[in-house]
């Protein structure tokens, strides 16, 4: 069965460096999301992209966050300046396409340590 | 504001005893109510999306029901391997961003 791939499973870091997260989406899939998880709290949505561009954003995704689809297979999510309270997991998912209601299938993350 | 809740946040069931998790939402313009499994160290893996008042849909041991104001998953004879936690979203109004409960963390003890 077709899955999302994450890479790398576990990123540590130094305060106020930069990180690259990557995903690979399901290979037919049109709609793209990150999401992240604090330990011990719910999954939160940061953004979703489509055709190429920002089609929604929450409050959390600020100028301190970027996205990028780079070629035809990869979705990146950036990070600059790297703060502590970004430690948390990041979900990468994706979805078939513009009908709603559609599941979103979600990688296994990303748990990103900043030090 | 658009609010998911589940409960219990915990609960322990001796293999074979059945029982159900509660997720009650206040959103508007309900797109689909989706239920996720997530197992420690991973991602949310897909179950089950409901879209209206009186739909269910089953899979093995669960069953999930949806009205205007709640769902339930119900889990029938569990066994220890359906231990994890169990996640419900929502999606609403004009976007696609999935509203996260915080999840309840079932443990089947054998």
């Amino acid at each position: 069965e077709p899955e999302v791939t994450q890479t790398p499973s576990h990123q540590v870091t130094q305060m106020g460096q930069e990180v690259i997260l990557r995903c690979v989406p399901i290979s037919n899939h049109l709609y793209f999301y990150w999401y992240r998880q604090i330990l011990g709290q719910k999954v939160e949505f940061l953004v979703s992209f489509y055709n190429n561009e920002i089609s929604e954003k929450s409050e959390i995704f600020d100028d301190q966050f970027s996205v990028e689809r780079p070629d035809g297979s990869n979705f990146t999510l950036k990070i600059r300046s790297t703060k502590l309270e970004d430690s948390a997991m990041y979900f990468c998912a994706s979805s078939p396409g513009l009908r709603w209601g559609q599941p979103q299938h979600f990688g296994d993350g990303t748990r990103l340590s900043i030090l | 504001e658009d609010q998911v809740t589940q409960s219990p946040e915990a609960l322990r069931l001796q293999e074979g005893e059945s029982s159900s998790l509660n997720c009650s939402y206040t959103v508007s313009g309900l797109r689909g109510l989706f239920w996720y499994r997530q197992d420690p160290g991973k991602g949310p893996e897909f179950l089950f999306t409901l879209y209206s008042a009186g739909e269910e849909k089953e899979k093995e041991r669960l069953k999930a029901t949806l009205t205007k104001k709640e769902s339930f998953l119900h889990i029938t004879a569990p066994k220890p391997e359906d231990s994890a936690t169990y996640l419900c979203a929502v999606q609403a109004g004009a976007g696609n961003q999935f509203y996260f409960g915080t999840g309840t963390s079932l443990t089947v003890i054998p």
